[in-house]
């Protein structure tokens, strides 16, 4: 049974780019979570998709954006590169019911921002 | 202030010694506790998940919250080399409800 599938697994962009990360949700799972993971520090929420519509969005300028496809797999965009934006991007899946409490983590895709 | 603090470590033990890593926090509206494993280069994998207040024990891991100090606990009996990860600690309830709100993790080396 596959997990959460995410890529690319590894990237690099120059300032001002733009980027699509994508993930497909655990088997059975119909919810995905993005999270934002800097070096040394814990996860970080971006925004949770379900049906198709964002849910809920955590402290991410409109810079961050997201899909969500009928197939509940998942895309994170992210305009206008910062050098800041460097990090780990996690997807999580979940049942709709469990909230937040029982996430399966993708591998992650590093991004580095030159 | 961050809502939830955690030592970053590292914490080097020998092997076969009992770990205590540790979370604080400060929303009382927090009301599931979880704690994830994250090797290098891996996404964070659940290790345990608690409603509320109390203990709850699987195999070597235990993990204890009390809501009155806000403070929760993992406790790994019997450490293993293998167990050598990031402990990342994550709660969520109230506005957090569809997200979790992290610890910055502790490294956690254990030494043969």
């Amino acid at each position: 049974d596959a997990g959460v599938t995410q890529s690319p697994t590894h990237l690099i962009k120059t300032r001002g780019q733009q980027v699509t990360l994508r993930c497909s949700p655990k088997s059975g799972h119909d919810t995905v979570s993005w999270y934002q993971q800097a070096l040394g520090q814990g996860p970080q929420f971006i925004f949770q998709y379900y049906e198709e519509e964002e849910r809920q969005r955590g402290n991410f300028p409109d810079r961050f954006s997201g899909h969500q496809f009928p197939n509940y797999s998942s895309e994170l965009n992210v305009n206008a590169l910062l050098l800041g934006d460097s990090a780990l991007y996690l997807c999580a899946s979940s049942l709709r019911h469990s909230g937040a409490n029982v996430l399966t983590f993708g591998a992650g895709s590093r991004l580095t921002v030159l | 202030q961050k809502e939830v603090e955690q030592d970053p470590g590292p914490l080097s033990v020998p092997e076969g010694a009992i770990v205590s890593l540790n979370c604080t926090y400060s929303n009382s509206a927090f009301q599931y506790f979880m704690w994830y494993r994250q090797y290098s280069r891996k996404g964070p994998e659940l290790l345990m998940y608690t409603y509320s207040s109390g203990n709850k024990e699987d195999g070597r891991f235990t993990a204890q919250v009390d809501k009155s100090s806000k403070y929760i606990s993992l406790f790994i009996r019997d450490s293993q080399p293998s167990d050598s990860a990031t402990y990342l600690c994550a709660m969520s309830g109230g506005d957090s409800s569809y997200k979790l709100i992290f610890g910055s993790g502790t490294r956690l080396l254990v030494r043969p």
